[in-house]
């Protein structure tokens, strides 16, 4: 089945700089990549996702990247603020397979 | 904004006690899952359940879980034996598409002693 390894486990950044979180998967068959952000004593929020089938997908500022040969796909969060602070997971399934495999977890803290 | 919403947050029972989780998935969402979270650990896929059936399960899903759509607005979760091992975070999602842009309820904590 489908294993996702994400890293780091823990990011700490200043207010205004850019953080990367990376995940690979193992399943080539995979073709739908979500991100979630889970804030404390809340279920995990749908932040972006990516399909196979795109390369990069922007909303202000935060981005998605995959490269399929390489089997990994990134987030990226620009000029971060403290209310990015949170839990964020990767995540990657087969489009029409409900059983949807997670990351580890990364934890981003912005410092003011 | 519509979501989902769990009842309770928090759930302690003994070990070999029948508890029962639920969901209120958000009301035009065809699919419905439950996902757990061990401390510290990633988040599990448990069952998937569509058109009034299990579409599917994980390996963690076995003899003791069971799901039910009792009626059209609620989602349930059955753990029919508790054992130490199944205290996790419980979360209970719903989609309008199989599998794609999931919407997370708070979470149901659940403590077995």
């Amino acid at each position: 089945g489908e294993n996702v390894e994400q890293h780091p486990s823990t990011l700490s950044v200043q207010e205004g700089d850019s953080a990367v979180i990376k995940c690979t998967y193992s399943d080539s068959a995979s073709n739908y990549f979500p991100w979630y952000k889970q804030e404390l004593g809340k279920g995990p929020q749908l932040i972006i996702d990516i399909r196979s089938n795109v390369g990069e997908k922007k909303d202000q500022r935060i981005a998605v990247t995959l490269n399929k040969t390489a089997k990994h796909f990134s987030l990226h969060i620009t000029e971060t603020q403290p209310e990015d602070s949170a839990v964020y997971f990767c995540a990657a399934s087969l489009f029409n397979n409900n059983d949807m495999r997670f990351g580890a977890g990364t934890r981003l803290t912005v410092k003011p | 904004e519509p979501e989902v919403t769990q009842t309770p947050s928090h759930q302690v029972t003994q070990m070999g006690q029948e508890v029962i989780l639920r969901c209120v998935p958000i009301s035009n969402h065809l699919y419905f899952y439950w996902y757990r979270q061990i401390l510290g650990q990633k988040v599990e896929f448990l069952v998937s359940f569509y058109n009034n059936e299990i579409s599917e399960k994980s390996e963690i899903f076995d003899d003791q879980f069971s799901v039910e759509r009792p009626d059209g607005s609620n989602f349930t979760l059955k753990i029919r034996s508790t054992k130490l091992e199944d205290s996790a975070m419980y979360f209970c999602a719903s989609s309008v598409l199989t599998n794609e842009k999931l919407f997370f309820g708070s979470g149901t904590q659940l403590s077995v002693l």
